[in-house]
This record gives C-alpha cells, structure tokens and sequence, in this order.
C-alpha cells in the first residue's frame, strides 16, 4: 500500500490563481480530511469527508472546496489564491475508528 | 465531539520517562483516546490509541483512567528525538487539531 499520497510537493501561485491539490488514498478509508499548518502553528481543519458523496466544512473552509466522487480521491481546490492561503497543507485518512493516516504535505506558496 | 485539555509545554531529561497528560472528561463511551506528535514541520506521526484498557506498543503506553475522563501518555525511556508537539484526539470523525504539548527532552 502506498497509503496517502499527495501532489504535488511544492507549488508556487500567483494571487488569482486557482488550483487543485491531490489526495489519493489505497487503503478503502471511508474518512478524508484536509489540513493546513501556517509556521508555528498549529493543525486547522479545512473540510473532511466520510464518504462518496458527502462532504463537510471544517473550521477553516472559506477560499476552499473540495468534493468527493470515488473513495480513494479527496481534492481540495483553491478557487482564487491570497497570500492568505501560504501554507502547508496535510491530508489525512481511517477507517471507522481506526487512527489517521497523513501524506506527506503540500508546501504551497502565494506570491 | 469530546474535547481536549493538554499542558502547553513540558520538559524532560533524557532517559527518563515522559508522562504526558491529557483531559477528555466530555468522552462518550464508544470514542477512543488518539495520540499523535509532530516534529518539525513533519506531518502528524500515529503513536497509540486505546479505549477503554491501557496499551502499550513499542513507541509508547497509554494509561486511561477507569472513568475514561483522561489519559496519560507515557514515553518510557525519551531521547531527544522524541521532541515534538504530543496531540492527544478524542474522536474519530471532524478531528480538530488542539495546540497539543510541546514536549522537549533536555540532555
């Protein structure tokens, strides 16, 4: 298993820009979630899913949506980036009560 | 959703055991009690969870009070790679982040 995978790595936007962060999971966790970290801070939950089909806010969802077609996918798109939204963004996965499996992170900056 | 109530920050030497507390007095009785830590800007790492019995695994111990309203995690033997941010989560579904317990292991 591959567990969570995010893409990409690294991106640097533009004020406007809109784009897509990727999540991918292989281990048929019914629960998504995304993050962000600012420096120094700590986790925010941005929205979550427990599901196909359903998605949630979290407590930071505004400049942020997200959808969930297939179990395995979990995108999170930013519709007009701010500098705001320099961060580091963490997607997380379970499976009923089992503990959250975390990619590795997006380091995103807006310029 | 059961909250949480953590120490801000906590020393430690290293070699000693680090018992790091947690209070979840809101728990219902079918959430379990999840422990993370963070180091750097790493992505949270899974330590140990428990419901209701205490657990131990090769990282760690989880000791829950028999009224289940807190936790301690305890780190038998910490070395300075266990510094880190310790988050202690008492719910599986819309899991919210606190500022957890800076834990630093002091030589």
């Amino acid at each position: 298993n591959a567990g969570v995978t995010q893409t990409p790595k690294f991106q640097v936007l533009k004020t406007g820009q809109s784009m897509t962060l990727q999540c991918a999971q292989d281990m048929n966790h019914e629960y998504m979630s995304w993050y962000r970290q600012d420096p120094g801070m700590g986790l925010r939950l941005i929205h979550y899913s427990v599901g196909a089909g359903i998605t949630d806010q979290g407590e930071v969802p505004n400049g942020y949506n997200v959808s969930r077609s297939t179990t395995e996918d979990f995108p999170l798109r930013l519709l007009s980036a701010a500098p705001s939204q320099t961060s580091v963004y963490f997607c997380a996965s379970s499976a009923g009560t089992t503990p959250l499996h975390f990619g590795n992170g997006t380091r995103l900056t807006v310029t | 959703d059961a909250k949480t109530t953590q120490p801000t920050s906590m020393d430690c030497a290293e070699g000693r055991a680090a018992n790091l507390p947690c209070n979840h007095s809101t728990i219902s009785g079918n959430e379990y009690v999840y422990w993370y830590r963070q180091i750097h800007s790493q992505g949270p790492q899974y330590i140990i969870h428990g419901l209701k019995n205490n657990e131990t695994n090769e990282m760690a111990s989880l000791i829950i009070t028999e009224d289940r309203k807190s936790s301690t995690l305890i780190l038998p033997h910490a070395t300075l790679r266990d510094t880190a941010v310790y988050y202690c989560i008492a719910t599986y579904d819309k899991v919210i982040f606190g500022p957890g317990t800076s834990l630093s292991v002091i030589p």
